[in-house]
């Protein structure tokens, strides 16, 4: 079984510009999570899909951070414009339930801010 | 409030066991769960625990369970190298996945 995919693997912007980034949960999975991992600390949620619903969003700093999930499947996180306090690993999960059990981390994507 | 505790940092030597702690708020969470992180990599689920049960055992993995202290432990035995990373624990509040700040496990030879 393929394991949730992420993309790009790092990435170094300078702050002001806009930076995207992609997700590929595992097949079947209706549950998405993007979470956002300083260094040093625990992964911090940001937004959680159901299909292609938002669950929760209460943690997305809504006037610079946006994520959709198309047609249930992919999903896709951006931030524009980038702050030098953004630079963390963005982690995507999936999981089968919604209450979280078994949620599988893709590799994540290093964002450095300068 | 969302707030799931831990010490930061443990160190044992190779074949010691290790015992890493942690505290969490919501006393209505239905599964505590702990995670593994080594570097430049996601979080691998290791094992987890529902709030009925007081213990549970999985290999070399043993959790424990005190919902009365919202208190949780993961004791590995016979630590080998291969553990070192950072463990996190987490709950489910309110349908989120809420973790912990980590704790890194560091297994000297």
């Amino acid at each position: 079984e393929a394991g949730v995919a992420q993309s790009p693997r790092y990435k170094i912007i300078e702050k002001r510009q806009s930076v995207a980034f992609w997700c590929n949960p595992i097949s079947g999975h209706a549950t998405l999570y993007w979470y956002q991992q300083i260094l040093g600390q625990g992964p911090k949620l940001l937004i959680q899909f159901q299909n292609n619903g938002v669950v929760d969003d209460s943690q997305l700093p809504k006037d610079r951070f946006s994520a959709e999930r198309l047609k249930g499947v992919d999903s896709t996180l951006k931030i524009q414009p980038a702050k030098l306090e953004d630079s963390a690993v963005y982690l995507c999960a999936s999981s089968p339930e919604a209450t979280g059990y078994e949620a599988f981390f893709g590799q994540g994507t290093r964002l450095t801010v300068v | 409030g969302e707030d799931v505790e831990q010490s930061l940092f443990l160190s044992v030597r190779e074949g010691d066991s290790s015992v890493i702690n942690c505290t969490y708020t919501d006393s209505s969470s239905t599964y505590l769960y702990w995670y593994k992180q080594e570097p430049g990599a996601g979080l691998q689920l290791l094992t987890y625990i529902f709030s009925n049960m007081d213990m549970k055992q999985d290999q070399r993995l043993t959790v424990l369970l005190n919902k009365k202290d919202k208190h949780l432990s993961l004791r590995i035995a016979d630590t080998q190298t291969g553990d070192s990373a950072i463990y996190f624990c987490a709950e489910i509040e309110t349908g989120k996945l809420i973790f912990g700040q980590g704790t890194t496990l560091q297994v000297k030879p």
